[in-house]
């Protein structure tokens, strides 16, 4: 059974870097797939962040690329999500999902709500 | 404004079937069988209900299916049930540089 289970601070301070990190069991990353998050605002719909393929290779939602940075420690079985300058905009549920090929997302996390705050 | 449109909501009676639809550009959902759709209960993450436009996950009603004309896919629930009330979001890859594209969301209710 592939789980996923997201893990960071729950408050960051606006300006500041919000980092997750999403820790996979029942399969091994270096097997394949990619990798996605996808966050979602309070009451609102879902948004695609970005993925990584476990070689190492990312791509990410235009709108936050700027700012967005996914990497991936094989060995730790684990990925990551960095989102520089955060504002009140970015407060959400951020997920942790399996990809397979195209926008299919078969296995999440629970999800972990990160506030932005002072 | 999402890039997939999705009604904002539909409701239906226990054992009546809907249809909640999802409109995209023949650079996401017209161009290629990369459509799911998602359930989503209140708190809860999503779950994957439809992927390749028709295809169930194991385990997954086969009250539930998905099919594509066009630029619209369309998630069909039959024999409504109490437990179906959710929010449901469609997703599509695109050619864009987005690469994937999720629909606004349907809260269902089943009265």
């Amino acid at each position: 059974q592939v789980q996923l289970q997201e893990s960071g601070p729950g408050l960051v301070k606006p300006s500041e870097t919000l980092s997750l990190t999403c820790a996979v069991s029942g399969y091994s990353i270096s097997s394949g797939y990619y990798w996605g998050w996808i966050r979602q605002p309070p009451g609102k719909g879902l948004e695609w962040i970005g993925s990584i393929y476990h070689s190492g290779s990312t791509y990410y939602n235009p709108s936050l690329k700027s700012r967005v940075t996914i990497s991936v420690d094989t060995s730790k079985n684990q990925f990551s999500l960095k989102l520089s300058s955060v504002t009140a905009a970015d407060t959400a549920v951020y997920y942790c999902a399996r990809q397979k090929v195209g926008a299919d997302f078969d296995y999440w996390g629970q999800g972990t709500l990160v506030t932005v705050s002072s | 404004q999402s890039a997939l449109t999705q009604p904002a909501s539909v409701s239906g009676s226990p054992g009546q079937s809907i249809t909640i639809s999802c409109t995209g550009t023949s650079s996401d959902v017209g161009g290629y069988n990369y459509v799911s759709w998602y359930q989503q209960h209140p708190g809860k993450a999503p779950k994957l209900m439809i992927y390749d436009v028709s295809n169930r996950p194991s385990g997954v009603s086969n009250r539930f299916s998905g099919s594509k004309s066009g630029n619209t896919a369309s998630l069909t629930i039959s024999g409504l049930q109490a437990e179906d009330e959710a929010d449901y979001y469609c997703s599509s890859y695109t050619s864009s540089s987005t690469y994937v594209v999720f629909g606004g969301g349907t809260k269902l209710t089943v009265l």
